[in-house]
């Protein structure tokens, strides 16, 4: 069975920094892409980042760009993202998703298994 | 790259049918057969329904179908159950490695 465990979500304040992270397990960690989606409370859904399997490659959102970083470590199944400069805007649960790879696209077939989601509230 | 348009809300009887739109442009959903389709409860992770316009993963019942005609998307729900009810959210690919989300269409089950 396939298992996304997100963890590292806290309150902080405007322009500090988190790292979330996504313990998976139940498939092969490399063959996939992983993501992660945010949603704001009482929001949609919104894509911030994903990275291969191989973690050679990583794209963002243009809200995350220069902020965010994403990283996966293969000894560990684990999915990383670092958020740097955090606004208020930032405030949403942020979900560990993955990522069937069609090709180089790696969002192009959806996300076919989810995290529970971890919240971060960026607040003074 | 703006959201894809979905109406706020959609209703449909139990064991009717109810069909959500999703509109895009020619550079997301008009370019690209890579339309998604999920389900959210609340307080509960997506759940993929649709993908590749029309593909349903396994598990997913028969009832759920997609299509695509130019720049809109169309999640078509039949014989609607009291377990449909939820928020339903379109995504489709947007080239480079982008995807965008609609804004999200909560259906009631009447």
């Amino acid at each position: 069975e396939v298992q996304l465990l997100e963890s590292g979500g806290g309150l902080v304040q405007p322009g500090g920094s988190l790292t979330l992270s996504c313990a998976a397990s139940g498939f092969t960690f490399s063959s996939y892409a992983m993501s992660w989606v945010r949603q704001a409370p009482g929001k949609g859904l919104e894509w911030v980042s994903v990275i291969s399997g191989s973690g050679g490659n990583s794209y963002y959102a243009d809200a995350g760009k220069g902020r965010f970083t994403i990283s996966r470590d293969k000894s560990k199944n684990a999915l990383y993202l670092q958020m740097n400069t955090l606004r208020v805007e930032d405030t949403a649960v942020y979900y560990c998703a993955r990522a069937p790879v069609r090709g180089a696209r790696m969002v192009a077939l959806g996300f076919d298994n989810w995290g529970q989601g971890t919240l971060v509230t960026v607040s003074a | 790259q703006s959201a894809l348009t979905q109406p706020p809300s959609a209703s449909g009887s139990l064991g009717q049918s109810v069909t959500i739109s999703c509109t895009g442009t020619s550079s997301d959903i008009g370019a690209f057969n890579y339309v998604s389709w999920y389900q959210q409860h609340p307080d509960k992770a997506p759940k993929l329904m649709i993908s590749e316009v029309s593909q349903r993963p396994s598990g997913v019942p028969d009832r759920f179908s997609g299509s695509k005609s130019g720049n809109m998307a169309f999640l078509t729900v039949s014989g609607l159950q009291a377990e449909d009810e939820g928020d339903y959210y379109c995504s489709s690919y947007a080239g480079s490695n982008n995807l965008i989300f609609g804004g999200g269409t909560k259906l009631t089950v009447l």
